[in-house]
């Protein structure tokens, strides 16, 4: 079954300190792996997308990363803003059906 | 190049009344998702269209629901004789035809339908 995890459910940490967030996918076959981010009463926004072949990606204070062997997904964030509270989720594409398979996120809270 | 539009934003019907969602996608994209999404829950699939086609309904429930993209105008979602359990935010999402990134989708804002 094709299932996308990720972990924490939620966080609080302090403005100015990084976080990292977890994706575990048993997606298959694999086409791409992206991160989202949904502020609240808004869509989702799209921050990084990778495929297969890539094991990171950057964007701004944003760093993803990708282990296509276990499977699992990082999404960094550095020097955390209150802007960034939200919630972040993990997306995972599967090849051929363009249906893309989506995590329940992790609601960040970031306090002054 | 505007985004992806839905409307309404917000629409409110009474139990055993229609709902029609509306969501126009981005310019030269042909992909057309609709995704449901509880309170406190993550998005859930529900169907999957083309230019006068649905390619993947797995996420529709069977009864009530239907949607449609026709060749001309906007995609519509639309909800028969709704109920309490109808009340959620509907998003709708479109990417291009297939090219180099399979599957970069845009989310419009969503609707949130309430159900009174």
């Amino acid at each position: 079954k094709n299932q996308v995890e990720q972990s924490p459910q939620s966080l609080i940490i302090l403005e100015g300190k990084n976080c990292t967030l977890q994706c575990n996918y048993t997606v298959s076959p694999f086409s791409n792996l992206r991160w989202y981010k949904q502020d609240t009463g808004r869509g989702p926004v799209s921050l990084t997308i990778m495929t297969f072949s890539e094991n990171t990606k950057s964007n701004g204070r944003y760093t993803a990363t990708l282990d296509a062997d276990t499977k699992q997904s990082s999404l960094h964030i550095t020097a955390s803003q209150l802007s960034d509270s939200a919630s972040y989720i993990c997306v995972v594409s599967a090849s051929a059906t363009n249906k893309l398979i989506f995590g329940t996120g992790t609601l960040l809270a970031v306090q002054p | 190049n505007a985004g992806v539009m839905q409307n309404p934003r917000h629409l409110v019907r009474r139990r055993g009344q229609e709902a029609r969602l509306r969501c126009s996608p981005m310019k030269g994209h042909s992909h057309v998702y609709w995704y449901r999404q509880l309170p406190e829950e993550g998005l859930k699939f529900m169907v999957y269209l083309q230019k006068e086609n649905i390619i993947d309904e797995s996420g529709m429930p069977k009864e009530r629901f239907s949607a449609e993209f026709p060749k001309e105008g906007p995609s519509i979602l639309r909800i028969q004789q709704v109920v309490r359990g109808d009340s959620a935010a509907y998003f709708c999402a479109s990417s291009p035809p297939m090219g180099p990134v399979v599957g970069e989708a845009f989310f419009g804002q969503g609707t949130r339908l309430t159900v009174v």
